[in-house]
């Protein structure tokens, strides 16, 4: 059984720090990584995926791959009460695989 | 408007009853998908389809069944079989057979009364 596990939550940050959210995964096959973010009652969005070991930007979002330690983070700078949902990481073993979901983390900024 | 839509947003359903979710992509995506979500859980594959005319079972597929007769629609029934349907249903699609990025419709919360 291929899992993805995400740290227990929930996580809870000051305005302006750092949110730091982690995600390991079993099958070291694994090709592609997503992560979601998902408000109360509300369907998941995309916020990055990654392929590729190493850290890829967008915005104030940073997702960090590493491949040989199985594991795929996501970094939220200078965090806004806005970021406050539940982030669900995804994971793809191959090219035409399904993706497994981890169980997700809730995020709360507080103002 | 290209997107994907789900109806309806909200429903209810008697114990013993078939309910059908509807699922509506204009994305001109080959592959769609169902979802469940419980409380504090991450998603589980119902079913998915990457061609029309074709699907397979995903991880909890007993008590559901799907068709695929049209590129755009994907409506999935709960059928009477299905213990526990209390859940949050999410329909999701992507523009290759699952190499690409899933992009999920609002959802319908269906309630047993």
């Amino acid at each position: 059984q291929k899992e993805v596990e995400q740290n227990s939550g929930p996580l809870s940050v000051p305005e302006g720090a750092i949110a730091s959210l982690n995600c390991t995964y079993s099958d070291r096959g694994s090709q592609s990584f997503f992560w979601y973010r998902q408000y109360s009652g509300k369907s998941p969005e995309l916020i990055m995926f990654i392929y590729s070991n190493g850290d890829k930007e967008d915005g104030r979002f940073t997702a960090q791959l590493n491949k040989a330690s199985q594991y795929v983070s996501l970094l939220i700078r200078d965090s806004q009460p806005s970021d406050s949902a539940t982030y669900l990481c995804a994971v793809r073993p191959g090219a035409n695989s399904k993706l497994t979901f981890g169980k997700g983390i809730t995020l709360s900024v507080r103002p | 408007d290209g997107g994907i839509t789900q109806s309806p947003k909200y429903l209810f359903r008697k114990e013993g009853q078939n309910v059908t979710l509807s699922c509506e992509q204009n994305l001109n995506h080959d592959a769609m998908y169902w979802y469940r979500q419980d409380p504090g859980q991450g998603l589980r594959l119902i079913y998915y389809s990457q061609i029309v005319n074709d699907f397979q079972k995903g991880d909890i597929a007993e008590g559901y069944s799907v068709s695929r007769e049209k590129k755009e629609s994907f409506p999935l029934t709960v059928t009477s079989a299905q213990k526990n349907p209390t859940a949050f249903y999410l329909c999701a699609s992507s523009s290759r057979s699952g190499a690409d990025t899933q992009y999920f419709g609002p959802g319908t919360r269906l309630t047993v009364l």
